[in-house]
Formats: structure tokens, C-alpha cells, sequence
């Protein structure tokens, strides 16, 4: 399978702590993508990293992509409430070919 | 909103019937997706538009049926589904590049969440 494996499945915080997630993947890629989706709802995208970058900020997301390992991170700082949600990595490869993994439910407490 | 939207969004249906998911985009995009998302699995492409025309098919069975009249609209038809089928069904819009590296950045809808008895 060429689809993004996203670690840990669950994730539960504080309010005010950092949350890091992590994504595999096994082809080569042109991008990866972080989406996030609210129960229920259509996923939003976040950031996108290109394979020649190695890190990119956006606000209070950090994203970093090592092709060599076919891994990324997306790291939240000072997490809130309403960072609550699942969170998804998607890769497209050089066929501009899509794949979502399983994604990461994160939770924050209040 | 992300400016593409779905209707109906929740929908029972029975094996036998047969009903059709609608998907609207106006973000002037010319690519469209459809998409199925189940518990506990990846996101799973079905089908995509690309200039209207189907680039890709990813083994659906003929029970889902898409169809797209133009580059805004974009159809999942349906008949005798299975209850296996019942999921949350995300339709997306991106715009393709031309040439060198591709960076789509897809923006989905709401979902139509189907279930079936």
C-alpha cells in the first residue's frame, strides 16, 4: 500500500501542550499534506510540504519532512480546545496520485 | 466553508433503491473527487475529474455510477447497495497543474454521511 500511516491513532492533552503526530509513507512523493477534519465534517487543509523542503511553519503548526525516511511531523504548540479534531497526512506522488492515511485523533483538554 | 458543497448530507437508504449524492464546487477548480471514508479506515479514492473527463477509477463496483456534467458539479449515482457501502462519502475540488510538479491542494466538502439498511 503507498498510503500514509499516521502514529499515534489517539493522542489526549492538555490545553497549552504541544501535540506531535507522525506520518509514514513508501513511494516517492512530489508533496505531502496535512489535513485536519472535525467529527463529522469535510477535511481542511493545512499545509503542504514539498519533497525538496525539509521544514515549514504556519502559524502554530510546524511541519518537517525527511524523504530519506519517508516520514513527516506535524507539531501543534500551545494546543487549544479547538485544535480538537482527527488530523491526516496525504502524499501525492509524481502520477499526482492522492493517498490519506488513517489519520490521528487528537483531544485536548480544557 | 471551503466553497464546495454537498447535499444531501445524511441519507438512509434501502438495498433496493437508488439515489444520487450531488457535489457542487465554486472555486472555478477543474478537478473533482469522489471519496469514501469509513471507521478505523485510510481515506479511499474513487473516482476523479479531471477537465470533466474520468482519469481515475480505483476498482468501485458498478453500484456507485459518477457523472460529471461540467467542471462544477460533480454525481455519485447509487443502486442496490450493500450496508458494507454505508460511510461518509467526501467530494473534493482541486485545481490540476499543468506540467512540472503538481502541488493540488484539495478542498472537500461537508460529506454526505449514507447510510444502508
Amino acid at each position: 500500500s503507498q498510503q500514509g500511516e499516521e502514529d499515534p491513532q489517539a493522542l489526549s492533552i492538555q490545553e497549552g501542550e504541544n501535540a506531535t503526530m507522525n506520518c509514514s509513507y513508501k513511494t516517492s512523493i512530489n508533496n505531502l499534506q496535512w489535513y485536519r477534519q472535525n467529527s463529522g465534517r469535510g477535511l481542511v487543509h493545512l499545509i503542504l510540504i514539498r519533497s525538496n523542503e525539509r521544514e515549514k511553519h504556519s502559524g502554530r503548526l510546524r511541519v518537517t519532512l525527511d524523504t530519506s525516511k519517508k516520514s513527516s511531523s506535524l507539531l501543534i504548540t500551545a494546543s487549544r480546545a479547538a485544535d480538537t479534531a482527527s488530523y491526516f497526512c496525504a502524499t501525492q506522488n509524481t502520477g499526482n496520485q492522492f493517498y490519506f492515511g488513517t489519520g490521528t485523533s487528537l483531544t485536548v483538554i480544557p | 466553508e471551503t466553497g464546495v458543497t454537498q447535499t444531501p448530507r445524511h441519507l438512509v437508504m434501502g438495498m433496493t433503491n437508488k439515489k444520487s449524492l450531488k457535489c457542487e464546487q465554486h472555486l472555478g477548480h477543474n478537478a473533482m473527487y469522489w471519496y469514501k471514508q469509513s471507521a478505523k479506515k485510510p481515506l479511499e479514492l474513487m473516482f476523479v475529474y479531471n477537465f470533466k473527463e474520468q482519469t481515475e477509477n480505483n476498482s468501485v463496483p458498478s453500484r456507485f455510477s459518477p457523472e460529471c456534467p461540467n467542471s462544477s458539479h460533480l454525481f455519485l449515482h447509487l443502486h442496490t447497495l450493500q450496508p458494507e457501502d454505508s460511510a461518509l462519502y467526501l467530494c473534493a475540488s482541486s485545481q490540476r497543474t499543468s506540467g512540472g510538479i503538481s502541488t493540488d491542494t484539495q478542498y472537500f466538502g461537508p460529506g454526505t454521511r449514507l447510510t444502508v439498511l
